[in-house]
This record gives C-alpha cells, structure tokens and sequence, in this order.
C-alpha cells in the first residue's frame, strides 16, 4: 500500500518555468521531509516541515505543509538545470524510527 | 570527512552467490536504516538498528541478514543471490527522538546479479 502519493511521477520543462510536486496522503504525519536524489548518490534532505499550514523557503524552494498534516507541496520559481534530479517525499510518524516513503518526482530542467 | 559511507560502489556477481556491504556513520547516530532502490527509483526500507538492536524488519527473504557490531555499522548479508536482487542499496542514518531529524544517506551500492 502506497501511503504517500507523489505528482507528477515525470516532469520535464524549459528553465525559467515554474512548477509543483505534490505529495498527498489520506494519512496524518507528525512531519514530512523533501529529499532530493541526483544520479549516482542518496537522497539529501532538502526540508522539513512539522506544523500544518507550515511555510518553508529556501531560496526559490517554497514548501508547504497541509493543515491537516496530511499532504505537502514543493513550488520551484524559475527553474535551473542544477534543479534536476528525483525529489522524494517522506512522512514521519510519532515514533519517527521509520519514514513512509513517496515514489518520488523526476524533475529535468532544459537549458 | 563522509558522513555515511557504504562499501563497495558497484557490485557485480553470478545468482547464488554470497556478498556483504558495508556500511559506516560518522555522524554519532543512534538509528541506522538499509533501503533498497529499484529501477523505478521506490525506495523501501529492508531494516532499521536503534543501538545495535534490530526494530524494523520489513518482508525482506531470509536471504538477507544485517548485523549492527556497534552502532556506527550496520552491514547487510545477502545468502543465494537472485537475479531480482539486482538494484542500488542504500545505507542511512538518524538520530532518532528530534522529529525534525534528518536521514543521512550513503552514496549508495549498485548490485548487479547476472
């Protein structure tokens, strides 16, 4: 069973476009990470957000958590080729020793 | 200095074989995870070491065995490989107990069963 639902699982576009990632669930997190993934390495924490209705930022990153705590988005302005990569979501419960994973989003920014 | 590191890179190797990988963290954490990644890019976690002690064992075959000597490693043991097998391995840690923790993911293990 797939807990958490991420879209588009592909997304290609040109540089200077903006874009969103969504990643919903019918289930409540008590957090929820974004990761980034380049080719040939781990995955690398991009963000966590832990209240719902929570706003991060970071640069031209914006991340938001649902208020219910049960769905997230990630908006890129302006995108740039260094943005590509899979961007994964991930949902943390209470006991936080497991995260519930998304299928992740491949992101190609085009020159 | 590598915070997570993982031994070897690439592994290649017939089916029925035995292979290990090594996994080590610098970072002083207290909860060490092995994931495996397949060609669709769904990471799903095999196990989780809390302190040396096993407290996640998803459905993974027998076939696979960690061991946690201390908790700065944690190493998988794959008895009998099968072509299936075949996928990136990925060693991560955390320290459990802040929610806003982060896992620190190693560069990850190519196997590949022939």
């Amino acid at each position: 069973t797939q807990l958490l639902e991420q879209s588009p699982q592909f997304l290609s576009i040109q540089e200077g476009e903006n874009l969103t990632v969504y990643c919903n669930s019918s289930s409540v997190f008590s957090s929820l990470q974004w990761y980034r993934q380049e080719p040939g390495e781990g995955p690398v924490l991009l963000v966590t957000v832990v209240t719902g209705g929570e706003v991060k930022k970071l640069k031209r990153l914006t991340f938001q958590f649902g208020d219910a705590r049960k769905d997230s988005s990630l908006h890129i302005t302006a995108a740039q080729p260094g943005d590509t990569g899979l961007y994964l979501c991930a949902g943390g419960r209470d006991s936080n020793y497991q995260l519930i994973w998304g299928a992740g989003t491949k992101l190609i920014i085009k020159p | 200095d590598t915070a997570v590191s993982q031994t070897p890179k690439y592994l290649v190797t017939q089916m029925g074989n035995d292979k290990s990988i090594k996994c080590e963290q610098n970072l002083g954490h207290d909860t060490m995870y092995w994931y495996k990644q397949d060609s669709k890019k769904f990471l799903k976690i095999m196990f989780s070491y809390n302190n040396k002690e096993l407290i996640i064992n998803e459905t993974v075959p027998n076939r696979f065995s960690p061991k946690s000597p201390d908790k700065a490693h944690l190493n998988l043991h794959i008895n009998s490989l099968e072509l299936g097998d075949s996928a990136v391995y990925f060693c991560a840690s955390s320290q459990v107990g802040d929610p806003e923790a982060p896992q620190y993911f190693g560069p990850g293990t190519r196997l590949t069963v022939l």
